[in-house]
């Protein structure tokens, strides 16, 4: 099984400035990578696919990079609605496992 | 509007049963693989099934298999959970969710709103 370890748990940041979430597989998912924004009360939803493909209405400003094992998901300027929580996934092989999540939370 | 509703949750015993079901609209269900997904507190977000779009091919993490199985009825775009043998450890929220396109290997990108299934005497 592949273990998805995301960093930082918690992450503080004021509106308007850049975010900087982190992913790191136990082993190479390749670029079968994705990234989820959760809010209080609501499912996931899709917000990156392929390491770095935006889903169907995502924001320019939501970006994602990196393959293999590093994978990062930048918020180039939050807004108020981009405090949540943010999960990366693997869908590289069975089974699909789930990062820990990081909290994005106002400074 | 593609939609997922997620219906069948509630409190059993352990050891007891219950089956989950995903109605799907606004796309071809037929043509996509579809997973369950549940969340717990503790435990994050756990992928606990998989089908085909045809239906013949199912996968399991190591948690589940055994108990639970994933099954579908394409003429009445359903997705269906068995759950069997309960433990505590399955209390969660359940989320029916779609694969992105129709090749299997890739992100869940529409979700129900999840059921939620309590374990407990």
């Amino acid at each position: 099984e592949i273990v998805m370890t995301q960093s930082p748990a918690t992450l503080s940041v004021s509106p308007g400035e850049r975010a900087t979430l982190s992913c790191r597989a136990s082993q190479s998912v390749s670029n079968n990578l994705a990234w989820y924004q959760q809010k209080p009360g609501q499912a996931p939803r899709l917000l990156i696919s392929g390491a770095s493909t935006r889903a169907t209405g995502i924001p320019a400003r939501f970006s994602g990079s990196g393959s293999g094992t590093e994978f990062t998901l930048t918020i180039s300027s939050l807004q108020s609605e981009d405090f949540a929580v943010y999960y990366c996934q693997h869908y590289n092989n069975w089974p699909r496992t789930f990062g820990q999540g990081t909290k994005v939370e106002i400074k | 509007e593609v939609q997922l509703v997620e219906s069948g949750g509630g409190l059993v015993q352990p050891g007891g049963s219950l089956r989950l079901s995903c109605a799907a609209s606004g796309f071809t269900f037929s043509s996509y693989a579809m997973s369950w997904v549940r969340q717990t507190p503790g435990k994050g977000l756990e992928w606990v099934s998989v089908i085909s779009a045809s239906g013949d091919i199912t996968y399991y993490p190591d948690s589940v298999r055994g108990r639970f199985t994933i099954s579908r009825d394409s003429s009445r775009n359903t997705l269906y959970l068995q759950m069997n043998s309960l433990r505590a450890e399955d209390t969660a929220i359940y989320y029916c969710v779609k694969t992105l396109t129709t090749y299997w290997n890739d992100a869940f990108d529409v979700w129900g709103q999840g059921t939620m299934v309590t374990v407990s005497s």
